[in-house]
């Protein structure tokens, strides 16, 4: 079984469209994030959900919006994609914040190619 | 704010060599720090952890030792196989406080047969 998993694996589309990301996990964890992933291999966080709820937000464009249904699923929805946005996005989950383990545990990786 | 230093790569190293990959941070208090390893085509799977000043995480023949006075958590293995080669990535989180995860810039390591 997937603890943390992605779809699609592979994503290529046009400028100007609008895409999704999905990110499942089934750790029972409370705590989801998006990193990106850029060319040179730099990760950084984008979002991050506890319980449904945004708790971390970076310097992101507005075109991102993350959306949790549930504290299981963490979605990524993209606006005018952009060549720029052209990136691995990875999912992770944590368990109980507050713990001195603080391990997140990554789904394999979304590869968004903007043409 | 918060921020980790890792050696430029690419590492490149004969199967048996030694391997060092060194990891610096700059952070306030006291944070959790990891090393991670992103395969070739995978996600990312930690490979160590320390949470305090003079721990030592070990995993698969890899160590890094928490140094708080040099504010360092360097990667080493004494033998490294082909199997290693991936990228490497050192990471620190500060507990109770954003729970964010910060990322140095990553270092290929390819190891030859």
């Amino acid at each position: 079984d997937t603890a943390v998993s992605q779809t699609p694996k592979y994503l290529v589309t046009q400028m100007g469209n609008d895409k999704s990301i999905k990110c499942e996990q089934n750790l029972g964890h409370d705590t989801m994030y998006w990193y990106k992933q850029d060319s040179k291999k730099f990760l950084k966080i984008m979002f991050s959900y506890n319980n449904k709820e945004l708790i971390i937000n970076e310097t992101v464009p507005n075109r991102f919006s993350p959306k949790s249904p549930d504290k299981a699923h963490l979605n990524l929805h993209i606006n005018s994609l952009e060549l720029g946005d052209s990136a691995v996005y990875f999912c992770a989950s944590r368990g109980a914040a507050g713990g001195l383990y603080n391990e997140q545990f990554f789904g394999p990786g979304t590869r968004l190619t903007v043409l | 704010g918060d921020s980790v230093t890792q050696m430029e790569g690419p590492v490149t190293l004969s199967e048996e060599a030694f391997l060092t990959i060194n990891c610096t941070y700059t952070a306030t208090g006291y944070p959790s720090l990891f090393w991670y390893v992103q395969y070739p085509g995978e996600g990312l799977q930690l490979l160590l952890k320390a949470t305090k000043a003079d721990d030592k995480g070990s995993n698969k023949g890899f160590e890094a030792t928490y140094r708080k006075e040099t504010t360092s958590f360097h990667l080493e293995k004494g033998s490294v196989q082909v199997s290693d080669s991936a990228v490497y990535f050192c990471a620190l989180i500060h507990q109770g406080g954003s729970e964010k995860l910060v990322f140095g810039k990553g270092t290929k390591l390819t190891v030859n047969p």
